[in-house]
């Protein structure tokens, strides 16, 4: 079936440099993507979103890319801080609702 | 101020005994949702209630269920927890309206004994 899936499991970061966390989907239908950080004992909060007809949206210190061609979305972090160590999820909304498919997730390490 | 309250944090249960999640809510939203959530994986959707219609994803078990009384609360039910229940399970609400995204509960996580 149609799924949102993510590259890399870990990332580790030096604090202040930036980080870049992929995401794959294959439901070319998709049209509204959305990013989630989710710290440890914590529910999953929103970051930023991007809508099919953008290819970059920016947020403080965030960026999301979105390349309709190879069905990618990246998140981007400027100068890496320890408060952004977390699980960083992709997700989709379908097209007919309000319902999440979510990505894989990746873990992001800040290191001092 | 915690707007989608889930209770408890943590909730130890035995082998086949029933249990019982909540969450509440106090943004007056339609829509609420269950997922559950296994060490190291996404937030799969369960099910979700827009106001009192239930909508059941078809490969949720048939040993989850849910009620939602009324617009504020709703509960999970497991009716006979196995070991592979084990999970952080989590509340969102929203309107029903495609702009709103669900604002998620800090989660209760469930340990089977």
């Amino acid at each position: 079936g149609e799924s949102v899936g993510l590259h890399l499991p870990t990332l580790s970061v030096q604090e202040g440099d930036n980080s870049i966390i992929n995401c794959a989907y294959s439901n070319s239908a998709s049209d509204y993507f959305i990013w989630y950080k989710q710290e440890s004992g914590k529910g999953p909060q929103f970051i930023i979103d991007i809508r099919s007809n953008m290819d970059k949206r920016q947020g403080q210190r965030v960026t999301v890319l979105l390349n309709k061609t190879v069905k990618h979305l990246s998140l981007q972090i400027a100068a890496t801080q320890p408060g952004d160590s977390a699980v960083y999820f992709c997700a989709e909304k379908d097209g007919a609702g309000n319902m999440l498919t979510f990505g894989g997730g990746t873990r992001l390490m800040v290191k001092p | 101020d915690a707007m989608v309250i889930q209770n408890p944090r943590y909730q130890v249960t035995q082998f086949g005994k029933p249990v019982t999640l909540s969450c509440s809510q106090t943004l007056n939203h339609n829509v609420m949702y269950w997922y559950q959530q296994k060490s190291s994986q996404a937030p799969k959707l369960l099910f979700h209630y827009y106001d009192k219609d239930f909508n059941n994803e078809a490969d949720t078990p048939d040993n989850f269920q849910s009620r939602r009384p009324n617009t504020s609360f709703c509960f999970l039910d497991i009716r006979s927890p196995g070991l592979g229940d084990a999970a952080m399970y989590l509340c969102a609400t929203s309107r029903l309206d495609r702009k709103d995204l669900p604002h998620f509960g800090n989660g209760t996580r469930l340990t089977v004994t």
